[in-house]
Formats: C-alpha cells, structure tokens, sequence
C-alpha cells in the first residue's frame, strides 16, 4: 500500500480565512513533505518533516504554517492568503530522508485551493 | 544550483509509435533519478527510479529509463505507446540535500 490520503480535494477561500489542509499516511513513513504546483508548472517543495520536526522550509511566506502532530499526519494551516497562492497543494512521504532506496516520494491526490 | 532540464514541452505520438523523453540534470554529485507520470485528474505515480547498479531500469507499464552519468541524463523510453499514455511526464533528481528537483514536464499526447 502506497497510499497518501489529502483531505479537502477542493478548497475555496477568502484572502481574511483561516483554513487547513491535511495528509495522511499509514506506510509507517517518517519523512513527510509539502509542495505547491502551479498550473502547468512542476511541484516545487514547500516544506520537509523528517520524524516530526521541521527538516526544511524552501523561504515559504509565514501565511502557511506547516504542522506534524504524529508520525502519520501532516497539516497545512493557511491564513491571510493572496489569490496567487491558488494553486495544487500536495502532500509526500518517503521511508525517510537517507540516501537509497528510503527516500522514494509517494504522493497524495492533492489539494486544488483557490484564494478568491 | 541544481536544475533538472525537459527539452520537450509536449509530445505528439500515433499509438504504436516508439517514445523517448529526453532528462538531463546539472549536478556533479550522487544522485538518484526518478521519473513521475502525471495522468488527466490524477495525482503522480512513481514511474521508476535509479539509485545505484544497472543504468537500464525498468518501470511499470512497459517504461524503463537509461542513466548516462557522462551524459548527466536519464530518459524515458517505451517501445509501443497506447492512448492510455496520455499524461504529464516529470523527470525528478534527489541530490544529497533530500531535496527532489523536478523538471517542468514534457506532456504526451498519444492519437489512438
């Protein structure tokens, strides 16, 4: 099972909102990832979680603050976002961050967030 | 910096027609090599990968891909592609910062 789980699929929100999204894994992975895609355009990484601590932030803006509670689940909180950060929001896992094998990205379905 | 270059934007095949997608990397390190399929409305899959031993490695769905560390390339090759093909295609480096570059991504198109 190779599954990574994003919940909403669909988001619409206004520029003064306070909105999350979440991902899901149950592979028993311990690094986990955020990226943003805009259309036509490859994913760009957002943030790494690596055993639950924060492991990189790619200089994202503060209006998205990333959570991981467990080694399961990974949030992203949203606030006071700006219509272009409309955009496909996904989530990854890996086994880990070590070379080899571990570190295989598997990805979510994505969030599609519009910022009206 | 490292960068992940996708010369074709968008290829157009026949069914049956023999595929090759160009990926060439900047980086003079270890890497391991991925290569992501995108289809209509669908999340990315995993293709294949390369990490280490054989530079053939094959995928699913009848994909495989050549490492040319000479060449710093990895591309996509299919012998007979079908109209299930159709999708955005995504060459992807890790370099030793576990950070994944993509490429911009070279769309298929295949007319049945």
């Amino acid at each position: 099972d190779t599954e990574v789980t994003q919940t909403p699929k669909h988001l619409v929100m206004g520029m003064t909102n306070k909105k999350s999204l979440k991902c899901e894994q149950h592979m028993g992975h311990r690094a986990m990832y955020w990226y943003k895609q805009k259309a036509k355009k490859p994913p760009e990484l957002m943030f790494v979680y690596s055993y639950e601590k924060l492991s990189i932030n790619e200089s994202v803006p503060s209006r998205f603050s990333p959570e991981c509670p467990n080694s399961s689940l990974l949030n992203l909180h949203l606030h006071a976002l700006q219509p272009e950060d409309s955009a496909l929001y996904l989530c990854a896992s890996s086994q880990d961050l070590t070379s080899g094998g571990g570190n295989t990205q598997y990805f979510g379905p994505g969030t599609r967030l519009t910022v009206l | 910096a490292q960068s992940v270059s996708q010369h074709n934007h968008h290829v157009i095949l026949s069914e049956a027609a023999s595929l090759e997608l160009g990926c060439n990397y900047s980086y003079g390190g270890t890497v391991n090599l991925f290569w992501y399929v995108q289809y209509p409305g669908q999340h990315l899959q995993l293709l294949l990968k390369y990490f280490s031993g054989d530079p053939l490695v094959k995928g699913i769905k009848g994909f495989e891909a050549e490492f040319i560390k000479s060449k710093f390339s990895f591309n996509l090759r299919k012998p007979s592609v079908q109209w299930s093909d159709t999708a955005e295609y995504f060459c992807a480096v890790r370099t030793g910062a576990n950070n994944l570059f993509f490429g911009t991504g070279t769309r298929l198109t295949v007319i049945p």
